[in-house]
């Protein structure tokens, strides 16, 4: 089983508001990644988290602050975004972080900020 | 950094034939090659990978093949079907500051006509 979870699958939210993406797997992976996808592009790395810390950030706004709760889980906290920040968030994981291992993507959460 | 260019944008062929998606990267320390293939509304899916100690990989109908000396990789799919249907990113790793991330090509769009 090679299945990655997101939740919501699509939010609507006003710049003033705060709200959180989740991802979860259960394939026993140590890394987690965060990318946005925007339409006819490809996806973009945001964060990488490897045992649950931190390892890359690709100099991403602190309006988006990343979260590794346990090594199945990986949240996206999401405050005072601006409109161009629409677009596909997509989480995927890996066994370890690092090239040879193989990255499965989830669905992604479709965002849109008004 | 790493720039992987990717051809063509779009590609279109009739039921049964082959496609052929062509990538080349810079960094000659890439050592690993995935393809992914993105439905509508979905997030991308591991299609195929090969490493730089392989010259060739095939899984059924589809193939990959990589030139070390020239950088550049290719995706061969034969008796292509509708649901062939999507667009499929090349990637390559890079590694920058000792971590290591995929960097991925600008997609084609294949469109497999009944």
């Amino acid at each position: 089983d090679t299945e990655v979870t997101q939740t919501p699958k699509h939010l609507v939210m006003g710049m003033t508001n705060k709200k959180s993406l989740k991802c979860e797997q259960h394939m026993g992976h140590r890394a987690m990644y965060w990318y946005k996808q925007k339409a006819k592009k490809p996806p973009e790395l945001m964060f990488v988290y490897s045992y649950e810390k931190l390892s890359i950030n690709e100099s991403v706004p602190s309006r988006f602050s990343p979260e590794c709760p346990n090594s199945s889980l990986l949240n996206l906290h999401l405050h005072a975004l601006q409109p161009e920040d629409s677009a596909l968030y997509l989480c995927a994981s890996s066994q370890l972080a690092g090239g040879p291992y193989e990255q499965y993507f989830g669905p992604g959460t479709r965002l849109t900020v008004t | 950094g790493e720039n992987v260019e990717q051809h063509p944008s779009t590609l279109s062929v009739q039921e049964g034939d082959s496609a052929v998606i062509k990538c080349t990267y810079s960094d000659s320390a890439s050592n690993y090659f995935p393809w992914y293939k993105q439905e509508l509304g979905k997030g991308p899916q591991l299609i195929i990978d090969i490493r730089s100690n392989v010259g060739e990989k095939k899984d059924q109908r589809i193939a990959v093949t990589l030139n070390k000396t020239a950088k550049h990789f290719s995706l061969h799919i034969t008796e292509t079907q509708p649901e062939d249907s999507a667009v499929y990113f090349c990637a390559a790793t890079l590694t920058q500051g000792g971590s290591e991330k995929l960097v991925f090509g600008k997609g084609t769009k294949l469109t497999v006509n009944p």
